[in-house]
């Protein structure tokens, strides 16, 4: 079966645009990750979303960024008025119900 | 909440050698540790995981060792070859994964010699 994807595959945006990035889970996933991944770091937890609801969004970096899932499948992560620092890839893993995540290719985002 | 601090940054062996990387946890609730392994502009992809009803697993080459008193986890890779070079990350949940998430380490770039 499928994996989980992600689009697109790489970004490049403006410092001061917004960018919206989209995660596929795997099919029948009920739990979603987002990630960030900094050049050379580790993996730095942004959200959790337990079928379309997200119990705690303490982990987003700023107020600029928004996470939301729709139908209980696909969800986006939308980072408004992009700054340099938020160049990173970003990564989205889903789980079965159990603590093992599968990961996503990753969207590499650059703010110029 | 979880911090997971993990060791060495980088660790270059000979090619047939052992490589070992250890990671300690903070959280003694966290129930599960999985080892991730990252190629160069690749996915992070699990390699072995372990619970912590478990002492120790061991799949071919790689084993992982747990021990809950002391908060500590290591990966064990036997007999490297040239396609074990890559970032591992180490990782620690609360049990059923849940809000938290994972916690991962900062990875550590392990470089096999030839």
């Amino acid at each position: 079966g499928a994996g989980v994807s992600q689009s697109p595959s790489n970004k490049v945006t403006e410092k001061g645009k917004d960018v919206e990035l989209r995660c596929d889970p795997i099919s029948g996933h009920t739990a979603l990750y987002w990630y960030r991944q900094s050049l050379g770091q580790g993996l730095e937890f942004l959200i959790y979303f337990q079928g379309n609801s997200a119990p705690d969004k303490s982990g987003l970096p700023s107020d600029r960024f928004s996470a939301e899932r729709t139908g209980g499948s696909v969800s986006t992560l939308t980072i408004q008025r992009t700054q340099q620092e938020d160049s990173a890839v970003y990564l989205c893993a889903s789980s079965g119900g159990g603590e093992t995540q599968y990961f996503g290719p990753g969207t590499r985002l650059l703010v110029l | 909440g979880e911090n997971v601090e993990q060791h060495p940054s980088t660790l270059s062996v000979q090619e047939g050698d052992s490589a070992v990387i250890k990671c300690t946890y903070s959280d003694s609730a966290s129930n599960y540790f999985p080892w991730y392994k990252q190629e160069l502009g690749k996915r992070p992809q699990l390699i072995i995981d372990i619970r912590s009803n478990v002492g120790e697993k061991k799949d071919q080459r790689i084993a992982v060792t747990l021990n809950k008193t002391a908060k500590h986890f290591s990966l064990h890779i036997t007999e490297t070859q040239p396609e074990d070079s890559a970032v591992y990350f180490c990782a620690a949940s609360l049990p059923g994964g849940g809000a938290d998430g994972l916690t991962f380490g900062k990875g550590t770039h392990l470089i096999i010699q030839p």
